[in-house]
């Protein structure tokens, strides 16, 4: 099982500063990673995936990238919508897998 | 509006049953792969299980194998999970969701729609 840990657990940022998540993987793998984002009381929105490609609808502020076992998104410009918990999750191998979360948080 | 919308949570006690309810609207829940992934109070999220488009493939973590079954009826665009033999610790809420399909032909196991989640709570 390829195990995802996510750091920092949370992350304080400001508004309109730039916010950077890392994703790391137990066992290495190509681009099967997608990223979401969940706000209290919701779904899980899809913002990533293939590693770095922005879902339908997502804004441009919002980018992935990575491979192997180190992965990142990043939030270019912090908007009040985006404080919310983000999670990774491969695709890559059985069991699907999901990190731990990132809480992005108002500082 | 394209959604999926979960119901059948409630509280049951330990070795008791329940059947979870998705049902699809606006787009085409047949020619679509769905999954059921849960969420424990303050946790994060753990897949449960999968299911092909047709039905003909099913697949189940191990923490849920052999008393979980995923099934759906396309006639209905609905997606159901029967759990059975319960424990505390299956105590989470329950969303169903859609997987891709590239180009119409390659299938990839991330999620694009998600429901709203269905509380199911496991104790005496």
């Amino acid at each position: 099982e390829i195990v995802l840990t996510q750091s920092p657990a949370t992350l304080s940022v400001s508004p309109g500063e730039r916010a950077t998540l890392s994703c790391r993987a137990s066992q290495s793998f190509s681009s099967n990673l997608a990223w979401y984002q969940q706000r209290p009381g919701q779904a899980p929105r899809l913002l990533i995936y293939r590693a770095s490609a922005r879902a339908t609808g997502v804004p441009a502020r919002f980018s992935g990238s990575g491979s192997g076992t180190e992965f990142t998104l990043s939030i270019s410009s912090l908007q009040s919508e985006d404080f919310a918990v983000y999670y990774c999750q491969q695709y890559n191998n059985w069991p699907l897998t999901f990190g731990g979360g990132t809480k992005v948080e108002i500082k | 509006e394209v959604q999926l919308l979960e119901s059948g949570g409630g509280l049951v006690q330990p070795g008791g049953s329940l059947r979870l309810t998705c049902v699809a609207s606006e787009f085409a829940f047949s020619s679509n792969a769905m999954t059921w992934v849960r969420q424990a109070p303050g946790k994060g999220l753990e897949w449960v299980s999968r299911i092909s488009r047709g039905g003909g493939f099913s697949d189940y973590a191990d923490s849920v194998k052999g008393r979980f079954t995923i099934s759906r009826d396309d006639s209905k665009n609905t997606l159901y999970l029967q759990m059975n033999s319960l424990r505390s610790e299956d105590t989470a809420v329950y969303f169903c969701a859609k997987a891709v399909y590239d180009s119409g032909v390659y299938l990839y196991w991330y999620f694009d729609l998600w429901g709203r989640g269905t509380l199911v709570t496991v104790s005496s």
